[in-house]
């Protein structure tokens, strides 16, 4: 159990183009979801929190114009990098939690590449 | 903010050696994870300590959350080069929110 799926798995995309990135839980309901950035050698940064049929609530310095968050439904979240440009280049990670569940569980991530 | 140290930053060792890894804050958590990653893949949970204390063990894993739920600590016992990859240890923030802030992490590289 407890499986989150994130497609896709890598993506080009030219510099000034936006990018979409979906976050399922397969097999339970995430209230929850969490989006991480990850540059190569580094650990895990919270860019922001979804909650289901709310606004997600942003890290400081994480720019949400740039970073559309929506987490329309119970089993997906979506990340959406508006105009993207190089320096956007990295490992993009959701993660999703049940309700009353102390744990999170992550997706296989995302490598999006800008050129 | 929270910040989460851990240590060492980078760890080489044989086959057979033994080693323990720390995660140390000066913030309360109300739980803390441990995750193994492999490059290119996401964060894979290892385990999940709540109360403070507690020691749980995984094979050749244990790992201890502090009495006073700010740090934490992983050891590896007769390490393999199976275990090589990158360690890192997620506190979750008190205030309800289960929001996971990550550790800077341990690479550990286990030699043949």
């Amino acid at each position: 159990g407890a499986v989150v799926s994130q497609h896709p798995s890598r993506v080009i995309c030219k510099s000034g183009t936006s990018v979409k990135i979906e976050c399922r839980s397969l097999d339970f309901q995430a209230t929850t979801m969490f989006w991480y950035r990850q540059f190569p050698k580094q650990s895990l940064m919270l860019m922001a929190t979804s909650n289901e049929g709310s606004k997600a609530t942003y890290e400081q310095g994480v720019e949400k114009d740039k970073f559309l968050i929506n987490h329309a439904s119970l089993t997906l979240s979506t990340l959406t990098v508006t105009s993207a440009h190089p320096e956007d280049s990295s490992f993009y990670i959701c993660s999703a939690r049940e309700w009353g569940g102390p744990e999170a569980f992550f997706g296989q991530g995302t490598r999006l590449t800008v050129v | 903010t929270q910040l989460l140290e851990q240590s060492p930053q980078f760890l080489s060792i044989q086959e057979g050696e033994n080693l323990t890894v720390y995660c140390n804050s000066s913030s309360v958590f109300s739980s803390l994870q441990w995750y193994r990653q492999e490059p290119g893949e996401g964060p894979v949970l290892l385990v999940t300590v709540v109360t403070g204390g507690e020691v749980k063990k995984l094979k050749r894993l244990t790992f201890q959350f502090g009495d006073a739920r700010k740090d934490s600590s992983l050891h590896i016992t007769a390490a393999q080069p199976g275990d090589t990859g990158l360690y890192l240890c997620a506190g979750a923030s008190p205030s309800g929110t289960y929001k996971y802030i990550f550790g800077t992490g341990t690479r550990l590289k286990v030699l043949a």
